[in-house]
């Protein structure tokens, strides 16, 4: 299985803050990553898929990055509606997709 | 609205059994893969289950094969999973979700771009 491992685990931001969050694959998976945002109680949601491209109705603040084995996610400007987990996800083995620990951003 | 409502979750012996499903809606339920994916208390998530549209392809995670059935009736627009011989380690709140597919120069990318609220399965003596 290919194994996904996000840093940091957790992260402690300001509003207005610019914010990376990095997710590194086992192996290299082209650019079959997507991202989600997921806060308390609440399902996932889809933020960028094919590791850059943003899907329909999401803030333009969030972008991401890579290519192989190294990815990234950028939250630009940080809103207070941004404070949430986020999740990585290679789509290269689909039947047998696997997700990244998940990174919680919180408040500072 | 596109939507997908899960049921069925519950609370359930180790070993005993439960029937999950997902209603959806607002969406050709025929033309999408679907997976289920779940996350136990706490802690990240976890895929479980795929189905293709017409249930011709079928997979599971190592850690439910032989226990757990991924199924579908797109005359009913539904979803099911159902779980035999539970663990207490299955104890999660399971998700359905959509396989949306996005094309990129003649590529082709899979993501999951609907999910469900989610049903909560506890396994506890």
């Amino acid at each position: 299985d290919i194994q996904m491992t996000q840093s940091p685990s957790s992260l402690s931001a300001s509003v207005g803050d610019r914010v990376t969050i990095t997710c590194r694959a086992s192996q290299s998976i082209n650019n079959y990553l997507n991202w989600y945002q997921q806060k308390p109680g609440k399902a996932p949601k889809l933020l960028i898929y094919a590791a850059s491209s943003l899907q329909s109705g999401v803030p333009s603040r969030f972008s991401g990055s890579g290519s192989g084995t190294d990815f990234t996610l950028t939250i630009s400007s940080l809103q207070p509606e941004d404070f949430a987990t986020y999740y990585c996800q290679q789509s290269y083995s689909i039947l047998l997709t696997t997700f990244g620990q998940g990174t919680r951003l919180e408040i500072k | 609205e596109v939507q997908l409502v899960e049921s069925g979750g519950g609370l359930v012996q180790p070993g005993g059994s439960l029937r999950l499903s997902c209603a959806a809606s607002g969406f050709t339920f025929s033309d999408y893969n679907m997976n289920w994916v779940r996350q136990a208390p706490g802690k990240g998530l976890e895929w479980v289950s795929y189905i293709s549209s017409r249930s011709s392809g079928i997979h599971y995670a190592d850690s439910v094969k032989g226990r757990l059935t991924i199924s579908r009736d797109n005359a009913k627009n539904s979803l099911y999973l159902q779980m035999n011989s539970l663990r207490v380690e299955d104890t999660a709140v399971y998700y359905c979700a959509r396989v949306g597919l996005g094309e990129l120069l003649n590529y082709y990318y899979y993501y999951m771009d609907v999910w469900g609220k989610g049903t909560t399965v506890t396994v506890s003596s």
